[in-house]
């Protein structure tokens, strides 16, 4: 069974500043998406950013961006030149990529509660 | 596409009353999927949908719970007996076979009181 693990349940960064959250995962598939999603207080669950596990790039999304280690099972989520409004938990998140699959779920880790400081 | 969509918001209910949820996928989405998630900890699995049929069930569904989605569109869940463990936020989430991406609504927060 996969397995997300997020050993970092809050950090702290200075308004502008750049952060990093740290992801893990076990699988013994070769195909699957990765996600980071973030959940602001007001609870909604908002995908921030993807990666398919066949690219060896790594996905960008203006101010975020991955570090995706397919090798070492990491992936780790920058946030660059950090907003009040970045403030929020984040989630990191596997689904598998196999056709036809009945197992279909994203698998969550525990969370980083992420506080920026003004 | 006015995204997933969940009802009620919030429901408090005394031990022992049933209650039901509400979800509207997007449309056109033939994966519908529901999760459980209590403060501080991440969403955990309960069932998915794709169109009318139930694919899968976590073992954190116990007889008390049930989830229909009778015409493939709109899904329920249903809660007999709430006890309160069952206070948490249920969160419903929607997406294409072919899409590699799962859309969530804003969730039910339920409260047993």
């Amino acid at each position: 069974a996969q397995t997300v693990t997020q050993s970092q349940p809050e950090m702290s960064v200075q308004e502008a500043e750049t952060v990093t959250l740290s992801c893990t995962y076990d699988t013994s598939e070769s195909d699957y998406y990765l996600f980071w999603y973030k959940q602001p207080p007001s609870r909604q669950m908002i995908l921030v950013i993807r990666q398919e596990a066949y690219k060896q790039q790594n996905a960008t999304e203006n101010r975020f961006s991955v570090n995706f280690q397919k090798a070492a099972k990491s992936f780790s989520l920058k946030i660059s030149d950090s907003q009040l409004g970045d403030a929020a938990m984040y989630f990191c998140a596997y689904r598998s990529a196999k056709i036809p699959n009945r197992d279909d779920k994203i698998i969550f880790g525990k969370g980083t509660r992420l506080h920026i400081l003004p | 596409d006015t995204g997933v969509s969940q009802d009620p918001r919030h429901k408090i209910t005394k031990r022992g009353q049933n209650v039901t949820f509400r979800c509207d996928p997007i449309s056109e989405h033939n994966r519908l999927y529901w999760y459980r998630q209590t403060l501080g900890q991440g969403p955990e699995f309960l069932t998915y949908f794709q169109n009318e049929a139930q694919l899968e069930k976590s073992r954190l569904l116990s007889d008390r719970f049930s989830a229909e989605r009778p015409k493939g569109s709109f899904s329920t869940l249903e809660i007999q007996r709430t006890e309160q463990g069952d206070s948490a936020m249920y969160l419903c989430a929607s997406s294409l076979i072919s899409g590699n991406t799962i859309y969530f609504g804003e969730g039910s927060w339920l409260t047993v009181v």
